[in-house]
């Protein structure tokens, strides 16, 4: 079955304790990328990448980070998370940056 | 600056209805998308609109992208329960991330 998946679904953490949160896909998809999705600001782009060792910035990267060593996986770094970035996060991959297949999602919540 | 005005932001009707969502930009798109998202999960892709004054239908769901392809709307008609949940639309430009509207959120009642 087609999915992008992501882990782990649910996080609670404290500020400034690094953590990752893994995507992956099994599409063979070039493109990946990151959103957050607040209230009131809808889905913003935090990182994205076309292909394999390339990856740029999107709408909102401070505080983040991403590698993209493997097609199929795409981790979101928080090297030191802080209140502001809790959110609902979405991974999503697509073939050429158009249409975009989302994962289930991450809420994270930071205290 | 928000390049995709999408309204109304809320939508609150009774079962049959029809109603429009519209998703507006004084930008050109290549091409642009519609998902629809339910609590607690990814947007999933409904369509994707390529072609000025382009309409496409997937039962009673109708999208039309605009002649100049800065709008687009989604029409549902006779809309059900089983039809509540946020749409966004997103669109392309060249060379470009994926841009997403804010959504609007669809409740309907039986």
């Amino acid at each position: 079955e087609a999915q992008v998946t992501q882990n782990p679904r649910y996080l609670i953490t404290v500020t400034g304790k690094k953590l990752t949160v893994t995507c992956s896909q099994n599409m063979n998809h070039e493109y990946m990328s990151w959103y957050r999705q607040d209230p009131g600001l809808g889905l913003r782009q935090i990182y994205y990448s076309m292909n394999v060792e390339v990856t740029d910035k999107g709408d909102v990267p401070e505080g983040y980070k991403v590698s993209r060593k493997e097609k199929r996986n795409f981790p979101l770094i928080l090297e030191s998370p802080s209140p502001n970035q809790t959110s609902l996060y979405f991974c999503a991959s697509s073939y050429r940056g158009h249409e975009q297949y989302f994962g289930p999602g991450t809420r994270l919540t930071v205290t | 600056t928000q390049l995709l005005e999408q309204s109304p932001q809320f939508l609150s009707i009774q079962e049959g209805e029809n109603l429009t969502v519209y998703c507006n930009s004084s930008s050109v798109f290549s091409s642009l998308q519609w998902y629809r998202q339910e609590p607690g999960e990814g947007p999933v892709l409904l369509v994707t609109v390529v072609t000025g004054g382009e309409v496409k239908k997937l039962k009673r769901l109708t999208f039309q992208f605009g002649d100049a392809r800065k709008d687009s709307s989604l029409h549902i008609t006779a809309a059900q329960p089983g039809d509540t949940g946020l749409y966004l639309c997103a669109g392309n430009q060249a060379g470009t991330a994926l841009i997403f509207g804010k959504g609007t959120t669809l409740s309907v009642s039986s």
